[in-house]
């Protein structure tokens, strides 16, 4: 059981919208740490697609987009593609050191 | 280009040991926090530990403290993962991983993972 909890799968058509959320706790996005997004496709390093809660590094395309509010953090994707069917993963930090890096236990995107 | 290039994993026994490498090219590696992070089959993503640019603060995963000791050597551009007392559980595909140093200290560059199986 992941600290920071994500759905275990979503799910869209092509052109839709899909959001993804991340819950976190008030050790970890609630103090106000950066929450980043991971896209990982099977056999590849995972690929950071959303850092410091809403900013999209060079190159990746603005159908992806990150907001958070409070605990939790959202990803959500625009004019979904097929290349886009993927697992995503939140990070963030935490102050208990028990772990300093987290993840969300991921989710997988499926394109119908 | 950033590049981390990974090698040392395979097949060891429960109880064995293997040592990962990472070695870094196209940045300044010395300037640079990094993080090995873990995939077991058919789980998510798991962070194993991190160590600053010089190596003075260093983070353990309680799944892997005081069994796994990270390190580096900054005149070798290189990262390094030793692992103790492999169990069963620590099966799965390493990661080494920069932290850029902005933007909330996302983990920006990965290698390409090395697969590490413990099994009799």
């Amino acid at each position: 059981q992941s600290v920071l909890t994500q759905p275990p799968s979503v799910s869209g058509a092509p052109g839709q919208r899909v959001t993804i959320s991340c819950t976190g706790s008030s050790s970890n996005i609630g103090t106000g740490y950066s929450v980043h997004w991971y896209q990982h496709l099977p056999g590849t390093a995972p690929k950071l697609l959303i850092y410091g809660d809403t900013n999209r590094p060079s190159g990746v395309p603005d159908r992806f987009s990150g907001s958070r509010s409070g605990t939790s953090a959202s990803l959500a994707i625009t004019g979904l593609q097929a290349e886009d069917e993927a697992d995503y993963y939140c990070q963030s930090y935490d102050i208990s050191l028990s772990a300093y890096v987290l993840f969300g236990g991921g989710t997988k995107l499926t394109v119908l | 280009e950033v590049q981390l290039v990974q090698s040392g994993g395979g097949l060891v026994q429960p109880g064995g040991s293997l040592r990962l490498s990472c070695v870094a090219s196209g940045l300044t590696f010395s300037s640079y926090e990094m993080n090995w992070v873990r995939q077991a089959p058919g789980k998510g993503l798991e962070w194993v530990s991190y160590i600053t640019s010089t190596g003075s603060t260093i983070y353990y995963a309680a799944s892997v403290k005081g069994r796994f000791t990270i390190s580096r050597d900054n005149a070798k551009n290189s990262l390094y993962l030793q692992m103790n007392s492999l169990r069963a559980e620590d099966t799965g595909v390493y990661y080494c991983a920069r932290s850029h140093d902005s933007g909330g200290y996302p983990l920006d560059y990965w290698g390409q993972g090395t697969l590490v199986t413990v099994s009799s």
